[in-house]
């Protein structure tokens, strides 16, 4: 089945920068697409970015287009999103989920801790 | 950008009941819509996609309708399973924008 399994929890120092991991099985990795999406302590849910796995292209919010990379490694599929310039307002859980449109399986979630 | 709108922010119903969840769009974004559930410490789950069809395995009392700019999620007979956070996520644009989510809570 549909699987995707993000990298383990991480504790950063403001003005850093942070890199998640998503490996993904159970599904063509490169005909799909991964976004990433993260959710702060109790709140919504905030859209960061999304790449084409085949393709390799990439759409930012503008919020994090400055400081945020999304890549994937079509030979480990394994999707990647990394944030710099770390504040402590990026303290969140962060996640990845597979699927053209809509996110039709999500990982179990990375906590990024920003603190000094 | 378009902004996605949810209402009521927390609905309280009795198990049993419906609930009709709103979601808006600040512009035209056809059909491509998608509904989540969220448990706490869960992951979100696809409950709809395409505004109105139901993911593999989700249950028939969840059902999704419109188009356009206006939408709904509803949830006939309520189990106590069904007691979570809902949120709607707009795909025709970028970005892909969610709406601020809707709380189902027991009465």
């Amino acid at each position: 089945q549909m699987q995707l399994l993000q990298s383990g929890p991480e504790v950063k120092k403001p003005g850093t920068s942070v890199k998640v991991s998503c490996k993904a099985s159970g599904f063509t990795f490169a005909t799909s697409a991964v976004q990433w999406v993260r959710q702060t302590r109790g709140q919504g849910l905030e859209w960061i970015g999304w790449i084409a796995v085949g393709r390799g292209n990439t759409n930012y919010a503008q919020k994090f287009q400055e400081r945020v990379t999304i890549t994937r490694d079509m030979f480990t599929t394994t999707a990647y999103m990394e944030l710099s310039s770390l504040m402590s307002d990026d303290t969140a859980v962060y996640y990845c989920a597979a699927g053209s449109d809509a996110a039709v399986q999500w990982g179990q979630g990375t906590l990024v801790t920003v603190s000094s | 950008e378009i902004v996605m709108t949810q209402s009521p922010a927390t609905l309280s119903v009795s198990p049993g009941e419906w609930a009709t969840l709103s979601c808006r769009a600040s512009q035209n974004i056809n059909s491509n819509l998608a509904w989540y559930q969220q448990k706490p410490g869960l992951s979100p789950r696809l409950l709809i996609y395409a505004a109105t069809t139901r993911a593999t395995g989700i249950p028939a009392r969840f059902s999704g309708s419109g188009s356009g700019t206006e939408f709904a999620l509803t949830i006939s007979s309520l189990q106590s399973e069904d007691f979570a956070v809902y949120f709607c996520q707009q795909y025709n644009n970028w970005p892909r924008a969610f709406g601020q989510g809707t709380k189902v809570e027991i009465k």
